[in-house]
């Protein structure tokens, strides 16, 4: 099983939707987790930190679920520059960041 | 304050050649990790280097790839004899904590494209 799994997507949604996505894990021990946005294979950059209570910055909000080992990632109100690839982060072995393949999402007028 | 920088952005080796790819972390990160992002593929953690050490190279091909963070001057990834599977998006990131710490998050620099020809 890897480490961290998300779904691949595409996700293809309407502007002004919302949309969310899961991100599993399987190191029960991981302490820190991240959404990160990548654009066009640039480098990733970081979205925003997921804590326990879960955490809303703006459109965004994040969760974690430790009893089910996922964090989700929800976009409310999708802009067209919305459309990016969304990476989780979680911990491998040695506490390592270890990302998930990434999630494709593509906001169309 | 400037960003994680890497260099070259783009570097075009033969195969059987060298390639050096040069990381210099932001300015008081002491932490730096090497991923690979192939095409269609998600970033593979390679190595993890503080200072003058290697602190985990878990992910790094046991032959030819080599990484070293010097006392002075920017963090190396060396890959020797480069084959065409080595063309990849190589990516250096630096932390300001330790792994597992509330300071983990990463700041990616922008990356070298490899091209094996």
């Amino acid at each position: 099983r890897k480490e961290v799994e998300q779904d691949p997507g595409p996700f293809n949604v309407p502007e002004g939707a919302t949309v969310a996505f899961n991100c599993t894990y399987s190191n029960s021990a991981s302490q820190s987790f991240f959404w990160y946005r990548q654009d066009c294979r640039k480098e990733p950059k970081l979205l925003m930190s997921v804590y326990s209570s879960g955490n809303e910055d703006g459109r965004f909000t994040a969760q974690l679920n430790r009893a089910s080992q996922y964090i989700s990632l929800l976009i409310r109100d999708s802009k067209l520059s919305d459309s990016a690839t969304y990476l989780c982060v979680g911990e491998g072995g040695s506490y390592i960041p270890t990302f998930g393949r990434g999630t494709s999402l593509i906001v169309h007028p | 304050n400037a960003g994680v920088m890497q260099n070259p952005r783009h570097l075009v080796r033969r195969r059987g050649q060298e390639a050096r790819l040069r990381c210099s972390p932001m300015k008081g990160h002491s932490h730096v990790y090497w991923y690979r992002q192939l095409p269609e593929e998600g970033l593979k953690f390679m190595v993890y280097l503080q200072k003058e050490n290697i602190i985990d190279e878990s992910g790094m091909p046991k032959e030819r790839f080599s990484a070293e963070f010097p006392k002075e001057g920017p963090s190396i990834l060396r890959i020797q004899q480069v084959v065409r599977g080595d063309s990849a998006a190589y990516f250096c990131a630096s932390s300001p904590g330790t792994p597992g710490g509330a300071n983990e998050k990463l700041f990616f620099g922008s990356g070298t494209q490899l091209s094996v020809l």
